[in-house]
């Protein structure tokens, strides 16, 4: 159980043009998503958190405008990527929690990642 | 600011051999703490979740707490050349909303060699 889907899984584009990537909780209601970027050998950067319904919490040093993120149902969380440019180019990983009434013990169950290569 | 530091290594055992790997954190209120293993290219997994201070076994695999000293560690036996990845800790804090949002480390890397 507990599987969290994310598409594409790699996608190409061309600098100026959006990416959308989605990520979808199969078999449970993710209350919360994080969504996450990871560059060659550095380590997980957290972008932004967000709840189902309500707007997205976003990391200091993470453009809002840039990063569009929607949770309008419980089980689908889109991250679009506007205007790319090169130095976008990066692993973007969603993860999600079925926390309920705000449980501390749940792990993150995460997607598989996109690789977004911004030419 | 929270924090969760991990030795990014690389650390090499030979295969056979017992790995370890260690954590600390900042937050002394934090409850929750999780290893993942993520292989190159590829999103993290859930190796552990311990919650209580003491060890915790499965498998091959034993996480070891202690919450006055902030340390949590994650002991693998046997280690065999797939277990070759980058190991990320992670610790779970309340924010200031009520729900509890994870703070990983930088990761450490092992290399198992045969």
């Amino acid at each position: 159980g507990a599987v969290v889907s994310q598409h594409p899984s790699r996608v190409i584009c061309k600098s100026g043009t959006s990416v959308k990537i989605e990520c979808r909780s199969l078999d449970f209601q993710a209350t919360t998503m994080f969504w996450y970027r990871q560059f060659p050998k550095q380590s997980l950067m957290l972008m932004a958190t967000s709840n189902e319904g309500s707007k997205a919490t976003y990391e200091q040093g993470v453009e809002k405008d840039k990063f569009l993120i929607n949770h309008a149902s419980l089980t689908l969380s889109t991250l679009t990527v506007t205007s790319a440019h090169p130095e976008d180019s990066s692993f973007y990983i969603c993860s999600a929690s079925s926390w309920a009434d705000s449980r501390r013990d749940s792990p993150l169950h995460f997607g598989n990642g996109t690789r977004l290569t911004v030419t | 600011q929270k924090e969760v530091e991990q030795n990014s290594g690389p650390l090499s055992v030979p295969e056979g051999a017992i790995a370890s790997l260690n954590c600390t954190y900042s937050d002394r209120v934090s409850q929750s703490f999780f290893w993942y293993r993520q292989y190159s290219g590829k999103s993290p997994e859930l190796i552990m979740s311990i919650y209580s201070n003491g060890d915790k076994e499965d498998g091959r695999f034993t996480a070891q707490l202690n919450k006055a000293s902030q340390y949590v560690s994650l002991l693998i036996r046997d280690s065999q050349p797939s277990d070759s990845a980058t190991y990320l800790c992670a610790v779970n804090s309340a924010s200031s909303g009520g729900s509890y949002i994870p703070t990983f480390g930088r990761g450490t890397s092992l290399i198992v060699h045969p």
